[in-house]
């Protein structure tokens, strides 16, 4: 079973803060994703990655960076984090696609972060 | 601007009613997928459908692309409380088969 697991569940920061959010996946996926989820917006792309070091904009990276150091893992960083960041974060992975045909994206759990 | 919307945005029913949910866009999408989100978990993979008018069932649920590729939809038969969660639908519009746009999300409710 392909397994996406994220640093935290929930996370409490205040505004100014740095903020990390760490995905880590076992499956040897080469593409991974960072999401945020809002009501009634789904799931907006902020950043992914389809290679160690590798990185591309997604819709909305304003406010975010990302660091992909080893192909298992996938940090999403808030450089100084802000009320209107509060939000649900998901992280993916999928496989590199070879028949031009999108593989599943496996999601972690999310981390529920608030910034006060 | 979001390229995929969802229909209803919410919808609580009773066991055993049947139910439709539309995912529409203005755009072309080279291929669709849907997933379900229950509380506290990631979205999962329902279904990928690739070719205009595809149809594909998954048990009850019924998924259709539309002609053209610019929408689909989801059809749940005689719905069930374990049906319950956010449907999203996800297109890939660039081609590449890697980066998704998500929709808005259907919240479904199912009680007995």
């Amino acid at each position: 079973d392909v397994k996406v697991t994220q640093s935290s569940r929930y996370l409490v920061k205040r505004t100014g803060e740095k903020v990390f959010l760490e995905c880590v996946q076992d499956m040897d996926h080469e593409n991974m994703f960072w999401y945020r989820q809002d009501p009634g917006l789904g799931l907006r792309l902020i950043y992914f990655s389809y290679d160690v070091k590798m990185k591309e904009k997604g819709d909305i990276p304003e406010g975010y960076s990302v660091s992909r150091e080893k192909k298992e893992r996938f940090s999403l960083i808030l450089e100084s984090a802000s009320t209107n960041q509060t939000s649900m974060y998901l992280c993916a992975s999928s496989p590199r696609v070879r028949r031009g045909v999108p593989d599943t994206q496996y999601f972690g759990p999310g981390t529920r972060l608030t910034v006060l | 601007t979001q390229l995929l919307e969802q229909s209803p945005q919410f919808l609580s029913i009773q066991e055993g009613e049947n139910l439709t949910v539309y995912c529409n866009s203005s755009s072309v999408f080279s291929s669709l997928q849907w997933y379900r989100q229950e509380p506290g978990e990631g979205p999962v993979l329902l279904v990928t459908v690739v070719t205009g008018g595809e149809v594909k069932k998954l048990k009850r649920l019924t998924f259709q692309f539309g002609d053209a590729r610019k929408d689909s939809s989801l059809h749940i038969t005689a719905a069930q409380p374990g049906d319950t969660g956010l449907y999203l639908c996800a297109g890939d519009q660039t081609g590449t088969a890697s980066k998704l746009t998500f929709g808005t999300g259907t919240r479904l409710q199912v009680t007995l």
